[in-house]
């Protein structure tokens, strides 16, 4: 695999649920993004990580979790969410901040019923 | 704050038409900026950048040169493929680990 991976790519999951999304990068990056894309508005940043550690959380409510156990891989835990949270979840990665460019990931289409 | 303005969407061009799609934005110091691509079902993909003022980022036919007097960076391309049908975004970073978006340009070339 090459680049930024995303699991699963569509998720469905009730109000009461807990599931976790997915990222990984094979690009030696150090810095890892969760943004949440919904239709008409613009890209939302929710989670920033810089060699494992967390260094933004944008007012994001607590019903979403992140994880990220080392530079490679980063994990969005989920649970009691609302309809309102709907959206594809899109994972990125950069070698820094600044001039670097970022990498995305495919996205994961979630939908709370 | 900082932030990015893009023209509303959709723009719809017939193959071979000339495309610009504006962006104009509001930052603090000297930022870097950026257009990404997204096809449908994928996600963004780098399309060119620039890091200083009067730079021109090109990749596959598009231009977009750094305006700081007009805090521009319109993105053109002289001729459209059907291929070229995307959203495009234009973004900003002033060296933090916060990338500005735009809300997105829907793109549709007709053949």
């Amino acid at each position: 695999e090459t680049g930024v991976t995303q699991t699963p790519r569509h998720l469905v999951m009730g109000m009461t649920n807990k599931k976790s999304l997915k990222c990984e990068q094979h690009l030696g990056h150090n810095a890892m993004y969760w943004y949440k894309q919904s239709a008409k508005k613009p890209l939302e940043l929710m989670f920033v990580y810089n060699f494992k550690e967390q260094t933004e959380n944008n007012s994001v409510p607590s019903r979403f979790s992140p994880e990220c156990p080392n530079s490679s891989h980063l994990f969005l835990h989920l649970h009691t969410l609302q309809p309102e949270d709907s959206a594809l979840y899109l994972c990125a990665s950069s070698m820094g901040q600044g001039t670097y460019e970022q990498y995305f990931g495919p996205g994961t289409r979630l939908t709370v019923t | 704050g900082n932030s990015v303005t893009q023209m509303e969407g959709p723009v719809t061009l017939s193959e071979e038409a000339f495309l610009t799609i504006n962006c104009t934005y509001t930052a603090t110091g000297y930022p870097s900026l950026f257009w990404y691509v997204q096809y449908p079902g994928e996600g963004l993909q780098l399309l060119l950048k620039a890091t200083k003022a009067d730079d021109k980022g090109s990749n596959k036919g598009f231009e977009a040169t750094y305006r700081k007097e007009t805090t521009s960076f319109h993105l053109e391309k002289g001729s459209v493929q059907v291929s070229d049908s995307a959203v495009y975004f234009c973004a900003l970073n002033t060296g933090t680990y916060k990338y500005i978006f735009g809300t997105g340009t829907r793109l549709k070339v007709l053949a």
